[in-house]
């Protein structure tokens, strides 16, 4: 069964600095990683997506790496602000048609 | 240009209700999914819609479950004698194919509470 894990739970920290969320996944065979952002009481909107012969993608101050051998994606936030205040969700794809999401980070940022 | 909406935003129910929740994909999105998430999990997968494919409803929790998707565009997940457990946030996403290419793009979610 393919498994989707994010540590930590939650994460806060101040206004201005970088930081990493992190997800890992079981099975290596996959075809692509997602990262999502849901803010309270919406849906989810996609940030980036990895296809699994890529290393990473950017977009803006965001980042996300992955490393298929080790299981594990990250997502580099860089000079953070309080809008980025949200769940970080990611999401794997193993070609099944469906995605198997993590069960979140939520993150404050503290001004 | 128009992203994927849901109706209706919030329902509340009584126990033993049946509902309809609504999901309109984005236009010429050929794949369709259903999702729920309940407090404190992650998002799980209920059903899948492709083209004029079979559907997969590997996800669906009972028989109480069912979805269908007419025309090849709008999609309803019906939940019959709803219970208490069925209380969540159910999403519905859509995208333009499968491929690893292919994100997919979320609705707003309708947050289903039966009492």
């Amino acid at each position: 069964k393919q498994e989707v894990t994010q540590i930590p739970a939650a994460l806060s920290v101040p206004e201005g600095e970088n930081l990493v969320l992190n997800c890992s996944f079981t099975d290596s065979a996959i075809y692509n990683l997602q990262w999502f952002r849901q803010d309270p009481g919406k849906g989810l909107t996609s940030l980036l997506l990895i296809q699994s012969s890529q290393r990473e993608q950017t977009s803006g101050r965001l980042n996300a790496s992955l490393d298929k051998s080790s299981g594990r994606s990250t997502l580099y936030i860089a000079a953070s602000q309080p809008g980025d205040s949200a769940t970080y969700l990611c999401a794997s794809y193993f070609g099944n048609e469906k995605l198997t999401f993590g069960t979140g980070t939520r993150l404050t940022i503290i001004p | 240009g128009a992203g994927v909406s849901q109706s209706p935003s919030n329902k509340v129910t009584e126990k033993g209700k049946d509902v309809e929740l609504r999901c309109d994909p984005i236009s010429g999105h050929t794949a369709l999914y259903w999702y729920r998430q309940s407090l404190g999990q992650g998002l799980e997968f209920l059903i899948y819609f492709q083209g004029n494919s079979a559907p997969d409803k590997s996800g669906l929790p009972s028989d109480r479950f069912s979805a269908e998707r007419t025309g090849g565009s709008v999609s309803t997940l019906t939940i019959q004698r709803t219970q208490q457990e069925d209380s969540a946030v159910y999403l519905c996403a859509s995208s333009r194919g499968t491929g690893p290419r292919d994100t997919q793009y979320f609705g707003p979610g309708t947050r289903l509470t039966v009492l």
